[in-house]
């Protein structure tokens, strides 16, 4: 079965620093997807960016980017320019490829605290 | 247009007691999936429905249960509730089945257990 780990419970930066958060994944297929999502107070979550595991280029949407790297099975989320609106709960999720379901596997979070 | 929308937002319920939660996603959504999220931890994956049929059933008990509709807005139900239900309950749409399609959620219902 397929995990995925946040060994992070909390993480703090200052607004307009850099911050990255880890994430690792267990698993023993070869083809997948890997998600960020965020969720602020309010709960809605959030996606904030995908990486498709067959993709070599790691995925960036604005401040967001990743660094997937396939064999160390690590995918971190890295924020850069951080503001205020940034500070959530963040959640890193597998999801397969092929299969009846397209359920996410998510790991337990990361609360990111963003300070003025 | 409207995202997922989840109803209600927040419930008190005993032990012993049935709850009925509801979910309806983007217009044109197909797939809907329910989460369970207790404090302090990430979602786990309950059921996802995809036209109106089950394809996916996380390691939860008989006592959950839940249905699509024709125009697929869905009902979660927990019969004989526990404590240990008291959590965030999730509702994520997507367009279709496909592994790349992103989830959409709700803000979800909070369900609490006396």
């Amino acid at each position: 079965a397929q995990t995925v780990t946040q060994s992070q419970p909390e993480m703090s930066v200052q607004e307009a620093e850099t911050v990255t958060l880890s994430c690792t994944y267990d698993t023993s297929e070869s083809d997948y997807y890997l998600f960020w999502y965020k969720q602020p107070p309010s709960r809605q979550m959030i996606l904030v960016i995908r990486q498709e595991a067959y993709k070599q280029q790691n995925a960036t949407e604005n401040r967001f980017s990743v660094n997937f790297q396939k064999a160390a099975k690590s995918f971190s989320l890295k924020i850069s320019d951080s503001q205020l609106g940034d500070a959530a709960m963040y959640f890193c999720a597998y999801r397969s490829v092929g299969g009846a379901t397209n359920k996410l596997i998510f790991g337990t979070g990361t609360l990111l605290a963003v300070q003025p | 247009d409207a995202g997922v929308t989840q109803s209600p937002t927040h419930l008190i319920k005993t032990r012993g007691q049935h709850v009925t939660l509801r979910c309806s996603p983007i217009s044109g959504h197909k797939s809907v999936s329910w989460y369970q999220q207790v404090l302090g931890q990430g979602p786990q994956f309950i059921f996802q429905y995809y036209e109106k049929e089950e394809r996916g059933r996380g390691n939860f008990p008989d006592r959950f249960s839940a249905r699509q509709f024709p125009n697929y807005s869905s009902e979660l139900n927990v019969n004989a509730l526990l404590l240990g239900d008291s959590a965030l309950y999730l509702c994520a749409s997507s367009l279709a089945q496909g592994a790349g399609q992103p989830q959409h959620f709700g803000d979800g219902t909070r369900l609490s257990i006396l």
